[in-house]
């Protein structure tokens, strides 16, 4: 399983552009990157989804670059809702082994 | 309507006590987790289910015990409960079956052993 390493916490101020950055320098070719939120005494929730280059949804961008050894979530201008932990992780598609998310990095908005 | 849902969702007990977390999923799902939380926030896999098959079987206590009786339920049981249990567990689904699939995660369940 492809290790990952996040900065532990980052802070940012509402509206402004958050990137997040993941690496992962043992990918292997069948991998895909998914990230998740996970706000305090809930679950996680996926948020996007990548294989390789760029792929938006309506709520974040994911950008990959080609060596697929780091990928980075960037968040839109931020408001206080996006205050919380988010994940990175590397998985094989139908992949068995073992996982652990790490400890992510904890994304503090201030107004 | 709730996805995920897990009971309950604080757990207090003593040490030596026999207890049991409750998962239900209504997403038609084939693939079912349990996640361990800890105090450092590690999220770590400790079972997953295909279909009603044990898939994963993580280096995780023979106290605990999943059952999984349909495809839609997967419930894990704990003997002898120890002071390191105490952690928040995670019960989540995915419609394939591996990690790169998006997984939808229940509320969690506090468990704190005294």
């Amino acid at each position: 399983l492809a290790k990952t390493t996040q900065p532990i916490s980052m802070d940012s101020y509402e509206g402004q552009e958050v990137n997040i950055t993941c690496s992962h320098n043992n990918i292997a070719t069948n991998d895909y990157i998914t990230w998740y939120q996970q706000f305090p005494s809930q679950g996680p929730r996926f948020i996007i989804q990548g294989y390789k280059t760029k792929v938006t949804n309506e709520v974040a961008s994911l950008f990959i670059p080609a060596d697929r050894k780091s990928s980075t979530l960037s968040l839109p201008r931020v408001s206080l809702s996006d205050t919380a932990v988010y994940y990175c992780l590397v998985a094989t598609r139908g992949g068995r082994r073992a996982l652990t998310f790490g400890s992510g990095t904890r994304l503090q908005v201030q107004p | 309507d709730t996805a995920v849902s897990q009971t309950p969702k604080y757990l207090v007990t003593q040490m030596g006590n026999d207890k049991s977390i409750k998962c239900e999923q209504n997403l038609g799902h084939d693939t079912m987790y349990w996640y361990k939380q800890d105090s450092k926030k590690f999220l770590k896999i400790m079972f997953s289910y295909n279909n009603k098959e044990l898939i994963i079987n993580e280096t995780v206590p023979n106290r605990f015990s999943p059952k999984s009786p349909d495809k839609a339920h997967l419930n894990l049981h704990i003997n002898s409960l120890e002071l390191g249990d105490s952690a928040v567990y995670f019960c989540a689904s995915s419609q394939g079956e591996g990690f790169s699939y998006e997984q939808y995660f229940g509320p969690g369940t506090r468990l704190t052993v005294t």
